[in-house]
């Protein structure tokens, strides 16, 4: 399995919601990472897990919650949040935080729309 | 600490024509390179990356790209670019003595391939 998989494709949801977005791997990889991703920009760097421990966070507000169950699950769990969160989520992987010798591997996203 | 520039946001090019994606990077250290593509509403695809030994680097899909210490460049390019080349493309730096350092993106080169 060469793959990083993310739940749900699509997600509406309003600014009281409570959500969840799910990311799953089974490469063995030890880092997985939360991007949020604008039209037209570059991917921003959201969360970090190394090793099932949360190694670095960008500065996000707390309306975001990551979460590492197992070296294979990392979630995002959403709370209140406004309409300018909405854009595309996407998780990845990777053996080290630097990527090594195989970059990072991606998951297809997660379009987040909130209204 | 790395950085990436890309030097063009938009690159439109007609079908068969040949084109080239430029990558500078800035690095104290030895480092790892990557070219990452991203077709429409997908998270981001491994292109090519260079890790050490030859320079000349190529893809699956016929594109390559040099990597040039001295000019501290990793331009991506292809011969004859179809309409399915049509992505965003992000050059990508890593730290080649591992650490804690995530990947760090440019900002992306849009290309754009006209029938």
């Amino acid at each position: 399995d060469t793959e990083v998989t993310q739940t749900p494709k699509h997600l509406v949801m309003g600014m009281t919601n409570k959500k969840s977005l799910k990311c799953e791997q089974h490469m063995g990889h030890r880092a997985m990472y939360w991007y949020k991703q604008k039209a037209k920009k570059p991917p921003e760097l959201m969360f970090v897990y190394s090793y099932e421990k949360l190694s670095i966070n960008e500065s996000v507000p707390s309306r975001f919650s990551p979460e590492c169950p197992n070296s294979s699950l990392l979630n995002l769990h959403l709370h209140a949040l406004q309409p300018e969160d909405s854009a595309l989520y996407l998780c990845a992987s990777s053996q080290g935080v630097t990527g090594g010798n195989y970059g990072y591997t991606f998951g297809s996203g997660t379009r987040l729309t909130v209204v | 600490a790395q950085s990436v520039t890309q030097l063009d946001s938009q690159v439109p090019v007609f079908e068969e024509a040949p084109v080239e994606l430029r990558c500078n990077y800035s690095s104290s250290v030895s480092v790892y390179l990557f070219w990452y593509v991203q077709y429409p509403n997908q998270g981001l695809q491994l292109l090519l990356k260079y890790l050490s030994g030859s320079t000349l680097v190529e893809s699956i899909n016929g594109f390559e790209a040099e990597f040039n210490k001295s000019q501290t460049s990793f331009h991506l390019r292809k011969p004859s670019v179809h309409i399915s080349d049509t992505a965003e493309y992000f050059c990508a730096v890593s730290d080649h003595f591992g650490g804690n350092t995530p990947l760090v993106f440019g900002k992306g080169t849009r290309l754009s391939v006209i029938a």
